[in-house]
Formats: structure tokens, C-alpha cells, sequence
């Protein structure tokens, strides 16, 4: 099962900054936190992921609560494209064997408006 | 470079029918994945490659289901006696290793059983 808790949906306006919230409460010291979207009829696509730190890229910022129990990821500048389900991943990075699946949860559905 | 290409984008098939789904992931890249999404459903773990070794097979639903990879490449999926329950978007995924890597998937395969 997922151990992450996303809302459903959200509405964000083109132009704003989407804030997508993501529980993880049961979180482990080794675990990272991935976020991936998947615009429909696509593959899902790869966002972001840290561990303990906030992260940014040119895509997205993450940011990580200290006790690393939720997490939030931000568009900074939403457009239509960006309409997807948003999904929220929590995953161990292990070495030797380990697999490293991606478990994922329901999502969230972005629905940016013009 | 190339993403992950799979092939067909697309199959009908008749149930009780014998299908190969195949997967080229990005060139370099150890580590790959299969996933399904069924319709409504999430995305589902199927099995994992490191290599040509698949050190966890745990989602295979069943015994009807079985994978391959040769010469670290390649990867073929097989789904024997076909049966309407595995009508599904079937997803792969290509890493650079184990660990803190990025999965970078693929535009799936529909498979419809009729």
C-alpha cells in the first residue's frame, strides 16, 4: 500500500504557483520522498525528490517539513500543461539488490484553469 | 538522447491468446521496470531488472506472467493465455542504477483482451 496521503484534486490558476500537500507520516529515516506526474494518456514523468533538504530544479520546488512527516510541492508558475495527476512517492534508495519500486498512490488531480 | 520506447503502442488480442509486450530503455541504464495501469486503477509494480537478473518479481499477479532481459537491454514481457482481467496500459521504466535514481518511463503498450 501507499504510504502517502494526497487531496484528489486541487484548482490552481494559470499563472499562480500550485502548492500540492502530501502526507507521509509513517515515513523512515532512508526513505525519499519522489514526486512524478503523469498527463493523461502519458507516462508518468519524473518531478523532483529529496530526503531531508528542500530541493529545487526547473521544474518544481519540494519542500520538506524538518520532521519529514509531509512535504510540499510547488509549481511556481502554473500553466494549462501542467494539468496532470500528481503523485506523491515515498521510497527507499538502497543499494545492493534493493528494489527500489515505485509505489504509487492515488494522486492528486491538478486542474489548472485559464 | 532516446527515451524508453516500447512496442506496439497498441494490441488487440483475442482472449487465451499468448502477447509480448517489449521495452527498450535508455542506453546505460541498469536498472528497469515494469509497471500496469489498469482502467481507473493505479499504477501497479509488476517486476524489476537489475541487469538481466530480476531480483524482485513480487507484482507478477501471476503465473501466466513472466519477463525477460538480455544483454542488459532489452526486456520482454509475456503474457500467456491471455484473459480480460489483464486489459491494462503496461509501463516501463528505465534507471541509471540502484539508489537514488530517477525512473524514466515509457508511453506504454494498451493491451485489450476481447
Amino acid at each position: 500500500d501507499a504510504k502517502t496521503t494526497q487531496p484528489p484534486s486541487m484548482d490552481c490558476a494559470e499563472g499562480r504557483a500550485a502548492n500540492l500537500p502530501c502526507n507521509h507520516s509513517t515515513i523512515s529515516g532512508n526513505e525519499y520522498v519522489y514526486w512524478y506526474r503523469q498527463i493523461h494518456s502519458q507516462g508518468p514523468q519524473y518531478i523532483i525528490h529529496g530526503l531531508k533538504n528542500n530541493e529545487t530544479n526547473e521544474m518544481a520546488s519540494l519542500i520538506i517539513t524538518e520532521d519529514r512527516k509531509s512535504s510540499t510541492l510547488i509549481l511556481p508558475h502554473a500553466t494549462l500543461r501542467d494539468t496532470a495527476v500528481y503523485y506523491c512517492i515515498v521510497r527507499v534508495a538502497g543499494e545492493g539488490g534493493a528494489t527500489n519500486k515505485l509505489i504509487f498512490g492515488t494522486g492528486t488531480l491538478l486542474a489548472v484553469q485559464p | 538522447g532516446a527515451g524508453v520506447s516500447q512496442s506496439p503502442s497498441n494490441k488487440v488480442t483475442e482472449k487465451g491468446k499468448d502477447v509480448e509486450l517489449r521495452c527498450d530503455p535508455i542506453s546505460g541504464h541498469t536498472a528497469l521496470y515494469w509497471y500496469r495501469q489498469s482502467l481507473g486503477q493505479g499504477l501497479e509494480f509488476l517486476i524489476y531488472f537489475q541487469g538481466n537478473s530480476a531480483p524482485d518479481k513480487s507484482g507478477l499477479p501471476s503465473d501466466r506472467f513472466s519477463a525477460e532481459r538480455t544483454g542488459g537491454s532489452v526486456s520482454t514481457l509475456t503474457i500467456q493465455r491471455t484473459q480480460q482481467e489483464d486489459s491494462a496500459v503496461y509501463l516501463c521504466a528505465s534507471s541509471g542504477g540502484q539508489g537514488a535514481y530517477e525512473q524514466y518511463f515509457g508511453p506504454g503498450t494498451r493491451l485489450t483482451v476481447t
